[in-house]
């Protein structure tokens, strides 16, 4: 089945540094890639939608100068939390779509800002 | 307004009992609906989605368009199937955004 990775699993930061978290799609091209973000026994929350070649598109509310989104190959997405801060500190996670609009998820990343 | 609606945080049952997590959704299309599942420590997964009309791990899901809603029932609940289900909607014109509930939490009792 498709396999989507994250890297790193879990990173741990200043506040003030910036973080990037890579999404790949290992054995399939995904031509959209999604960004979530999920807080402690909480539902997913959609943050952007990543497509290759393209500018990402974001939610209402979710600011695209701190939460940088690049797709810059059918298989790479990456996520970049700028001048992270501690109430940036959660769990995301990226999902890719396959041809048949099936969406994989990676593993999540934790990230805590200190 | 898109939404999806699982009213129950925590479900717990005992070993062998029926297991019914309730979803209902709101939306002005044709959505198409799913299921996915977390285990502990795992990532999400899909479990089943309504168009395939598949039963899974013992699972089946049917859509009711006129209560709008999406339940998920097995008839006899077994330990392994302990886990969060996430009830998640993808309208006609999102280019494959899901909406996902709040998710519920399945407690599966020796």
């Amino acid at each position: 089945g498709a396999v989507v990775s994250q890297h790193p699993s879990r990173v741990i930061c200043k506040s003030g540094t910036s973080v990037k978290i890579e999404c790949r799609s290992l054995d399939f091209q995904a031509t959209t890639m999604f960004w979530y973000r999920q807080f402690p026994k909480q539902s997913l929350m959609l943050m952007a939608t990543s497509n290759e070649g393209s500018k990402a598109t974001y939610e209402q509310g979710v600011e695209k100068d701190k939460f940088l989104i690049n797709h810059a190959s059918l298989t790479l997405s990456t996520l970049t939390v700028t001048s992270a801060h501690p109430e940036d500190s959660s769990f995301y996670i990226c999902s890719a779509i396959t041809g048949s609009e099936t969406q994989y998820f990676g593993p999540g990343t934790r990230l805590l800002v200190l | 307004a898109q939404r999806v609606t699982q009213p129950e945080k925590l479900l717990s049952v005992f070993k062998g009992a029926p297991v019914e997590l309730k979803c209902n959704y709101s939306y002005s299309g044709s959505p198409e609906l799913f299921w996915y599942v977390q285990y502990s420590r795992q990532r999400l997964q899909l479990l089943l989605r309504h168009i395939s009309r598949e039963s899974i791990k013992g699972f089946t899901a049917d859509l009711n368009k006129g209560e709008t809603s999406f339940h998920l029932k097995k008839p006899f609940a077994q330990e392994e199937d302990s886990a969060m289900y996430y009830c998640a909607l993808h309208g006609s014109s999102n280019t494959g955004k899901l909406i996902f509930g709040q998710g519920t939490t399945l407690q599966v009792k020796p």
